[in-house]
């Protein structure tokens, strides 16, 4: 149980187009799921915090504008990165969490992750 | 100062042994603590979630909590080397958004 799915796994783009990256639940139901950039060899930074139906809540210096975040459902998250640039290149990870119906115990499931390339 | 600190490594050893992994916090208001493994280009799995201090074990992983000094630590046995791969420790506290405040990941390689 706890899966989580993230479409696609790696692409390569040319600077100034956008690409959309898809985080789904696939066996519950995310109230909250959270977008995280990881670049080589150091930890995951949190971009922003996404709850269903309401708007993303962002991190200091992450460009709202520029990472598009959508959650239109409870089982679907996405993340535009718009006008994409050389140093937009990094590993994105996506995690969900799970209600346990006791709100302190919840805990994240992360997604594989999806690399960007920007050329 | 960081909030959790994590040694990077690389951490390196032999086949079988008993590896042991930790973090330091400052913040005393994190609660719940979790250790991740991350393969390399893979996304962060779960391996252990506690609250209390104390210990928790789950097959070869032994997770230890010591809030009083702020330390956590994770123990493998009988390590493997497919437990190579980078170790996440990550912490939250109770109150406000989930948000999980990570340590900066230790590189492990085990050697057949």
């Amino acid at each position: 149980g706890a899966v989580v799915s993230q479409h696609p796994s790696w692409v390569i783009c040319k600077s100034g187009t956008s690409v959309k990256i898809e985080c789904r639940s696939l066996d519950f139901q995310a109230t909250t799921m959270f977008w995280y950039r990881q670049f080589p060899k150091q930890s995951l930074m949190l971009m922003a915090t996404s709850n269903e139906g309401s708007k993303a809540t962002y991190e200091q210096g992450v460009e709202k504008d520029k990472f598009l975040i959508n959650h239109a459902s409870l089982t679907l998250s996405t993340l535009t990165v718009t006008s994409a640039h050389p140093e937009d290149s990094s590993f994105y990870i996506c995690s969900a969490s799970v209600s346990s119906g006791i709100r302190y115990t919840d805990t994240q499931y992360f997604g594989p992750g999806t690399r960007l390339t920007v050329l | 100062q960081k909030e959790v600190e994590q040694d990077p490594g690389p951490l390196s050893v032999p086949e079988g042994a008993i590896v042991s992994l930790n973090c330091t916090y400052s913040n005393s208001a994190f609660q719940y603590f979790m250790w991740y493994r991350q393969y390399s280009r893979k996304g962060p799995e779960l391996l252990m979630y506690t609250y209390s201090s104390g210990n928790k074990e789950d097959g070869r992983f032994t997770a230890q909590v010591d809030k009083s000094s702020k330390y956590i630590s994770l123990f493998i046995r009988d390590s493997q080397p497919s437990d190579s791969a980078t170790y996440l420790c990550a912490m939250r506290g109770i109150q406000g958004a989930q948000k999980l405040v990570f340590g900066q990941g230790t590189r492990l390689t085990i050697n057949p």
